[in-house]
């Protein structure tokens, strides 16, 4: 079976731009989560869906939103880039919401800021 | 937002011996995972620890979720070259989403 997938693997903006990183989870599980990870640190998490519903937010700007399709898969929206925004973009599919729901994660989108 | 510290941050060790890094946290988490990282790469779910106490085995991996539910060790043994990398400890705090460490990079001397 195929793991989770994101596409594209490597990506390069330049400041202000907007990016769509997509993510298609495992068969059968119907979470997905975005994490940013930077260079030297562990993931931040940004958000969770469950269902096509937001289920979770972590502190990033308004600049960064994401959606759920009705196939459960998603994209994270990054609007007016900055340099910061520079990093492993990772998402991770679990079968449910809950804390004993195990998270996989894909193999991520390199995002570069120019 | 929560907190979590792994130590040691960086350690060099040869191969065949054991290795030995912990994470805590000043909260209580209800789920303690363990997940290897390699260069350009997501990270890979090694263990994962549902219950205060609990003791878990994955080759020559072994976890513990700590009596607290406010740490966890991950144990390696008699290491191998390809055991390099970087290990992160992932937290779920009650009702909230995984809260990952800062990872402890592992590296093996031939």
């Amino acid at each position: 079976d195929a793991g989770v997938t994101q596409s594209p693997t490597h990506l390069i903006k330049t400041r202000g731009q907007q990016v769509t990183l997509r993510c298609s989870p495992i068969s059968g599980h119907k979470s997905v989560s975005w994490y940013q990870q930077v260079l030297g640190q562990g993931p931040q998490f940004i958000f969770q869906y469950y269902e096509k519903e937001e289920r979770g937010r972590g502190n990033f700007p308004d600049r960064f939103s994401a959606r759920q399709f009705p196939n459960y898969s998603s994209e994270l929206n990054v609007n007016a880039l900055l340099l910061g925004d520079s990093a492993l973009y990772l998402c991770a599919s679990s079968l449910g919401q809950t804390s004993t729901d195990t998270q996989y994660f894909g193999p991520g989108t390199r995002l570069t800021v120019l | 937002g929560q907190q979590l510290n792994q130590s040691p941050q960086s350690m060099f060790i040869q191969e065949g011996e054991d290795v030995s890094m912990n994470c805590t946290s000043s909260s209580i988490f209800n789920t303690w995972l363990w997940y290897k990282q390699d260069p350009g790469e997501g990270p890979v779910l090694l263990i994962a620890l549902y219950k205060a106490g609990e003791l878990t085995s994955n080759g020559r991996l072994t976890a513990q979720f700590g009596i607290t539910r406010k740490d966890s060790f991950l144990n390696i043994s008699a290491s191998i070259p390809s055991d390099v990398g970087i290990y992160f400890c992932a937290g779920h705090p009650y009702g909230q989403n995984f809260v990952f460490g800062p990872g402890t990079r592992l590296s093996v001397l031939p």
